[in-house]
């Protein structure tokens, strides 16, 4: 079965500054997606960032980007220049679409805290 | 619509009694599913619906809980003879066929046994 695993369930950092938030999973698949969800208080999950495994190249979306290292199983959030509407918590999460219904499988989250 | 939409926002309820939880999706998106989120802790899956197909009940935690889905739309998440261990936000979202482009969450439904 797939796991994910945020190592850091909490993390702070200065305004406008760069914050790295770490996410490992397990799977023996080769052909999947990685997300990164952002929940802020009010609740509803937005999507930051989607990886497709079999593509090399990081993603990214503006000051979000992505550190993909597929053998190591290792998929990372940088945020560049933390603005205080970046505190959140963040979870990271796996999809396998080998055969599968797209099931989402998710990390327990890393609450970030942006201050000013 | 726009979103994907849950009500209600919060519910309180005594323990034993019967709860209906309640998701509209968005227009278009053939797939829906439930999570359960604990205080502090991840998203648990709790069942899938994509199309007229079985859904995928795998995940609910036990035979209290049951959903449907009418109409391949709107979604009911009923739990029976609530336990003080029932209370979390359930989450609600859509996505295209194979949700591969990620899905859309909705604000989720404060359940609070006491």
């Amino acid at each position: 079965a797939q796991t994910v695993t945020q190592s850091q369930p909490e993390m702070s950092v200065q305004e406008a500054e760069t914050v790295t938030l770490s996410c490992t999973y397990d799977t023996s698949e080769n052909n999947y997606y990685l997300f990164w969800y952002k929940q802020p208080p009010s609740r509803q999950m937005i999507l930051v960032i989607r990886q497709e495994a079999y593509k090399q190249q990081n993603a990214t979306e503006n000051r979000f980007s992505v550190n993909f290292q597929k053998a190591a199983k290792s998929f990372s959030l940088k945020i560049s220049d933390s603005q205080l509407g970046d505190t959140a918590m963040y979870f990271c999460a796996f999809m396998n679409v080998e055969g599968s219904q797209g099931n989402l499988i998710f990390g327990k989250g890393t609450k970030l805290s942006v201050k000013p | 619509g726009a979103g994907v939409s849950q009500s209600p926002s919060n519910k309180v309820t005594e323990k034993g009694k019967d709860v209906e939880l309640r998701c509209d999706p968005i227009s278009g998106h053939t797939a829906l599913y439930w999570y359960r989120q604990s205080l502090g802790q991840g998203l648990e899956f709790l069942i899938y619906f994509q199309g007229n197909s079985a859904p995928d009940k795998s995940g609910l935690p036990s035979d209290r809980f049951s959903a449907e889905r009418t109409g391949g739309s709107v979604s009911t998440l009923t739990i029976q003879r609530t336990q003080q261990e029932d209370s979390a936000v359930y989450l609600c979202a859509s996505s295209l066929r194979t949700g591969i482009y990620g899905y859309t969450f909705g604000s989720g439904t404060r359940l609070t046994v006491v």
